[in-house]
């Protein structure tokens, strides 16, 4: 069974600081990443994806990846308050994303 | 303005029926794909179709079925056979048919009493 662990928080960072969030995949063959965010009641939105080894930035967002250690995580710099929500991992395996429960964050003022 | 629609918003129904979702995309995206998403849980992929007049089961197909008629559309029925059909749906599309960079519809909201 592949999976996606995530830990399901909720992981409360004061504004201005930075989020760090984790996911770990049990499917070695993974080759594609992706972090979404997902505000309560709507639908997931695409923010980041990574396929290799190292780190992707994006504006305040950085994606990291290690495959060897079958990690990924996201950093956001700079919290802000409209940041609080749920973020999900997902890993591509095979023609199909598994996805982890989701993190939520909450951002303090 | 390019998006993907699902209708309608909240969708409630009786035990027993038949229900149909709609999916509607006008990226001219060639993948797409529905999941259902509960309480505390990842989403999990009901069915996916990567072109025309094909598609196929996910992980938890049983009770739902789909056709892909026409490239921009992907209905999704719940059947009576679905035991646990109250949930939020959530349907997606790519341009890549791999899997990758899935972008959501804003979902339909199903309750089934």
């Amino acid at each position: 069974q592949k999976e996606v662990e995530q830990n399901s928080g909720p992981l409360s960072v004061p504004e201005g600081a930075i989020a760090s969030l984790n996911c770990t995949y049990s499917d070695r063959g993974s080759q594609s990443f992706f972090w979404y965010r997902q505000y309560s009641g709507k639908s997931p939105e695409l923010i980041m994806f990574i396929y290799s080894n190292g780190d992707k930035e994006d504006g305040r967002f950085t994606a990291q990846l290690n495959k060897a250690s079958q990690y990924v995580s996201l950093l956001i710099r700079d919290s802000q308050p409209s940041d609080s929500a749920t973020y999900l991992c997902a890993v591509r395996s095979n023609y199909q994303l598994i996805w982890g429960a989701g993190t939520k964050l909450i951002i303090k003022p | 303005d390019g998006g993907i629609t699902q209708s309608p918003k909240y969708l409630f129904r009786k035990e027993g029926q038949n229900v149909t979702l709609s999916c509607e995309q006008n990226l001219n995206h060639d993948a797409m794909y529905w999941y259902r998403q509960d309480p505390g849980q990842g989403l999990r992929l009901i069915y996916y179709s990567q072109i025309v007049n094909d598609f196929q089961k996910g992980d938890i197909a049983e009770g739902y079925s789909v056709s892909r008629e026409k490239k921009e559309s992907f209905p999704l029925t719940v059947t009576s056979a679905q035991k646990n059909p109250t949930a939020f749906y959530l349907c997606a599309s790519s341009i890549r048919t791999d899997g990758d960079e899935q972008y959501f519809g804003p979902g339909t909201r199903l309750t089934v009493t």
